[in-house]
């Protein structure tokens, strides 16, 4: 069974701090990682996705990959009280579909 | 333009209706999908068109029916489905997964109601 595991949170960050989302695969084949954002009532945002060892920065948020530990993580600096919303981290299925984690509810409290 | 459209937002049908939802991606890909998504929940999966062909059918009841007409379009259409079938139904894109990267675009989703 392919699985993708998160902590479910919630994680409460204060403005302005550094947010640490984490989760781990269990498919050693999947290639690629992808973080969505999710806003309560709204539909999944692709923020990072990242496919090789090490870090992928893009503005605020930092995707980092460790094949070897089977571990992907997303950080978010300088949090802010919109970044509140659900990460779901997901892997990439040997056909195209993805596997997805159940979610990190973040907080960030002004 | 990283858009996938789809209609209808809302959708409230009884159990005997026939209806059908609608996504259009302008983006040049060869990939698109259905998932489910319950409150709560991750997105679940329920078909992959590739090159508007199914290549996955995660033993989705045939009460749902999804159409790829080409490349652009995607549909489900929807018969006899029942309470627990209420979801938002998320559409996505991606280029047709030959390499180590093929993020899916979502749509916005349609809020279905079965009463």
């Amino acid at each position: 069974q392919k699985e993708v595991e998160q902590n479910s949170g919630p994680l409460s960050v204060p403005e302005g701090a550094i947010a640490s989302l984490n989760c781990t695969y269990s498919d050693r084949g999947s290639q690629s990682f992808f973080w969505y954002r999710q806003y309560s009532g709204k539909s999944p945002e692709l923020i990072m996705f990242i496919y090789s060892n090490g870090d992928k920065e893009d503005g605020r948020f930092t995707a980092q990959l460790n094949k070897a530990s089977q571990y992907v993580s997303l950080l978010i600096r300088d949090s802010q009280p919109s970044d509140s919303a659900t990460y779901l981290c997901a892997g990439g299925g040997s056909q195209g579909n993805l596997i997805f984690g159940k979610g990190t509810k973040l907080s960030v409290k002004p | 333009d990283t858009e996938v459209t789809q209609t209808p937002k809302h959708l409230v049908m009884g159990m005997t209706n026939k209806k059908s939802l609608k996504c259009e991606q302008h983006m040049g890909h060869r990939a698109m999908y259905w998932y489910k998504q319950k409150a709560k929940k991750p997105p679940e999966l329920m078909f992959v068109y590739s090159y508007e062909k199914l290549s996955i059918n995660e033993s989705v009841p045939s009460r749902f029916s999804p159409e790829c007409p080409n490349s652009s379009l995607l549909n489900l259409h929807l018969h006899a489905l029942q309470p627990e079938d209420s979801a938002l139904y998320l559409c996505a894109s991606s280029q047709a997964p030959t390499g180590p990267s093929y993020e899916q675009y979502f749509g916005p989703g349609t809020r279905l109601t079965v009463t």
